[in-house]
């Protein structure tokens, strides 16, 4: 059964600071990952898309890994903003037909002054 | 803004009720996929148009239902209300089957009472 798992569930960090999010999938066969921001009440909004070839993206402050090996992938967010307070989602895309995304729970980010 | 526009933003209504959904995709794009977020709870599948036919379906239940019409617009029907239906229905777009970017409109937060 294709699945993505996120960790944290969430956790709180200070302006300014950095911090890490972590994705581990068995989406088989991969096509791609992708990281979306989703702000409370909103649409997620894509932020990063790798392909297996890839493996690092960034966009910005976000910075998308990616290890097709470990299947693990992970959003690093540099000297975070009150901005960044938001749901990031990972969300894996499957060679296959039907149904191809998988989505991760999500890791809630808060960023307190 | 994704340019891909939801209506109505909020609906109330009470048990055993019939509503829907309406979503415009974005201009160009032949796929059309439906989610619902609970309250923290992630986004879960419900189903996926492209140019008019259904291509996959996801944990949407018998009172559920959707269509795409030769416009490209879809309308997710949502019939014989219980209050656990209450939720964030978003609506998704994608140019073709969905190994690109998928994007969000703002959702529609119903509220079954």
């Amino acid at each position: 059964k294709n699945q993505v798992e996120q960790s944290p569930q969430s956790l709180i960090i200070l302006e300014g600071k950095n911090c890490t999010l972590q994705c581990n999938y068995t989406v088989s066969p991969f096509s791609n990952l992708r990281w979306y921001k989703q702000d409370t009440g909103r649409g997620p909004v894509s932020l990063t898309i790798m392909t297996f070839s890839e493996n690092t993206k960034s966009n910005g402050r976000y910075t998308a890994t990616l290890d097709a090996d470990t299947k693990q992938s992970s959003l690093h967010i540099t000297a975070s903003q009150l901005s960044d307070s938001a749901s990031y989602i990972c969300v894996v895309s499957a060679r296959a037909a039907g149904n191809k995304l998988t989505f991760g729970g999500g890791t809630r980010v808060l960023v307190k002054p | 803004d994704s340019g891909v526009t939801q209506t109505p933003k909020h609906l109330i209504t009470a048990t055993g009720q019939r509503v829907t959904l309406r979503c415009s995709p974005r201009s160009g794009d032949l796929s059309v996929y439906w989610y619902q977020q609970s309250l923290d709870q992630g986004l879960q599948f419900l189903i996926q148009y492209y140019n008019g036919e259904e291509r996959a379906k996801g944990n949407i239940l018998e009172r559920f239902s959707a269509q795409q019409f030769p416009d490209l617009h879809s309308e997710l029907n949502l019939s014989s209300l219980e209050l656990g239906d209450s939720a964030l229905y978003f609506c998704a777009s994608s140019l073709g089957h969905g190994e690109e970017k998928l994007f969000f409109g703002s959702g529609t937060q119903l509220s079954v009472l």
